[in-house]
């Protein structure tokens, strides 16, 4: 059974601070892992996709890492703004599903 | 690109009642997902469609839980009767490719449905 860690649960940080999150997985027969954003009231939005044979991706400030053979990975969050503040969920494709940790809630303070 | 349309947006019912939620994904998208998330949980599924066959419903309740889509384009989710754990947000999220071609395709999702059993 895959089951999906993410640390820390919550976070607080000041504006213009980078910051790192945490996800991992007890079974690395995934199809790729993938972090997604969820602002309060809305769906998820997704962020980054990691293909299982692919080291890390970047879009913009953020940058996610996947290290298969440990069982982790991390999104990067590059000078970080207000507007950043949500929880971020990371998830990994597993036989035809995905399996989701229970997020990080990110609050960038002003 | 109009997104993946749900509603209601919120419901609040007593126990034992039900309740059903719609939902609309991306014009052309052939995979549809019902999602439960429970307050401070990451999304569960609950079933997944092919267009409008079953992939999945290993994870549905299916005492109380019960979904179609018809004709493969809109879905509902019924709930009946339903329990106070049944307190979540049920998020559906629809792909573009099917079958053996969705690994590696993002989700769109949809907003969600915040139910609360009273």
């Amino acid at each position: 059974k895959q089951e999906v860690t993410q640390i820390p649960a919550a976070l607080s940080v000041p504006e213009g601070e980078n910051l790192v999150l945490n996800c991992s997985f007890t079974d690395s027969a995934i199809y790729n892992l993938q972090w997604f954003r969820q602002d309060p009231g809305k769906g998820l939005t997704s962020l980054l996709l990691i293909q299982s044979s692919q080291r890390e991706q970047t879009s913009g400030r953020l940058n996610a890492s996947l290290d298969k053979s440990s069982g982790r990975s991390t999104l990067y969050i590059a000078a970080s703004q207000p507007g950043d503040s949500a929880t971020y969920l990371c998830a990994v494709e597993y036989g035809n599903k995905l399996v989701f940790g229970a997020g990080t809630i990110l609050r960038v303070k002003s | 690109e109009a997104g993946v349309a749900q509603s209601p947006r919120y419901k609040i019912i007593e126990k034992r009642q039900s309740v059903a939620f719609w939902c609309n994904p991306i014009s052309g998208h052939a995979t549809l997902y019902w999602y439960q998330q429970i307050l401070g949980q990451g999304p569960k599924l609950l079933i997944q469609f092919q267009n409008n066959g079953v992939v999945d419903d290993s994870q549905l309740p299916k005492d109380r839980f019960s979904a179609e889509r018809l004709k493969g384009v809109d879905s509902t989710l019924k709930i009946q009767p339903a329990k106070l754990e049944d307190s979540a947000v049920y998020l559906c999220a629809s792909s573009y490719l099917q079958g053996s071609e969705a690994t590696n395709e993002k989700l769109f999702f949809g907003s969600g449905t915040q139910l609360s059993v009273l």
